[in-house]
């Protein structure tokens, strides 16, 4: 299984702020993909699954780009609940094992 | 909802003991998972399983085993603790056999060695 890779921040926003995260992948081959969110001392749970042709669920968009190998997550009018870990999976290519990114920390301030 | 369980959210043993973990789900999932986790270093798999009774190493499954006797129970077994085995253990579970799929995670069990 190959590698991916998540810049680990933090990212430190105000709220209301937009901010944006990357997870590249190395598998050209990977079938799809995920983000899970993990709360501080919780366990990770699905935020959205990322199709080819994007993903929207409310505040958060998800999009995938196979061309460069990587796929993002955009949240729009960040509240301080988002503050937590944001992992990236991706599955397939040969293996139904999903690999998870090591995540990106949010901190969200008033 | 899918609910996966797990024995304990904190743990305290000595080295050289021998230590179960034990996970459950209630929703017919076929993959298990048993991962842990540590800061900086990511979710890392240990053990994983597609069926009763079948178990395949994972990234790191040195001084752990797994057993899987019953589809809703996956157990973690540290033969002789160490204290680099102080960790979160996370189990997982999700639904298609051999298939990409979303995962369902446990609240974790905190083990601490001394």
């Amino acid at each position: 299984r190959k590698e991916v890779e998540q810049d680990p921040g933090p990212f430190n926003v105000p709220e209301g702020a937009t901010v944006a995260f990357n997870c590249t992948y190395s598998n050209s081959a990977s079938q799809s993909f995920f983000w899970y969110r993990q709360d501080c001392r919780k366990e990770p749970k699905l935020l959205m699954s990322v199709y080819s042709s994007g993903n929207e669920d409310g505040r958060f968009t998800a999009q995938l780009n196979r061309a460069s190998q990587y796929i993002s997550l955009l949240i729009r009018d960040s509240k301080l609940s988002d503050s937590a870990t944001y992992l990236c999976v991706v599955n397939g290519g040969g293996s139904y094992i999903p690999t998870f990114g090591r995540g990106t920390s949010l901190i969200v301030h008033p | 909802d899918v609910k996966v369980t797990q024995s304990s959210r904190y743990l305290v043993k000595r080295t050289g003991e021998k230590v179960f973990l034990e996970c459950v789900q209630d929703m017919d999932h076929e993959n298990m998972f048993w991962y842990r986790q540590d800061p900086g270093l990511g979710l890392r798999l240990i053990y994983f399983s597609y069926d009763v009774k079948m178990k395949e190493k994972g990234d790191i499954p040195e001084g752990y085993s797994v057993s899987r006797e019953k589809k809703e129970r996956f157990s973690l077994i540290l033969e002789s603790a160490s204290t680099n085995q102080t960790s979160m253990y996370l189990c997982a579970s999700s639904k298609l056999q051999g298939a990409p799929d979303t995962q369902y995670f446990g609240p974790g069990t905190r083990l601490t060695v001394l």
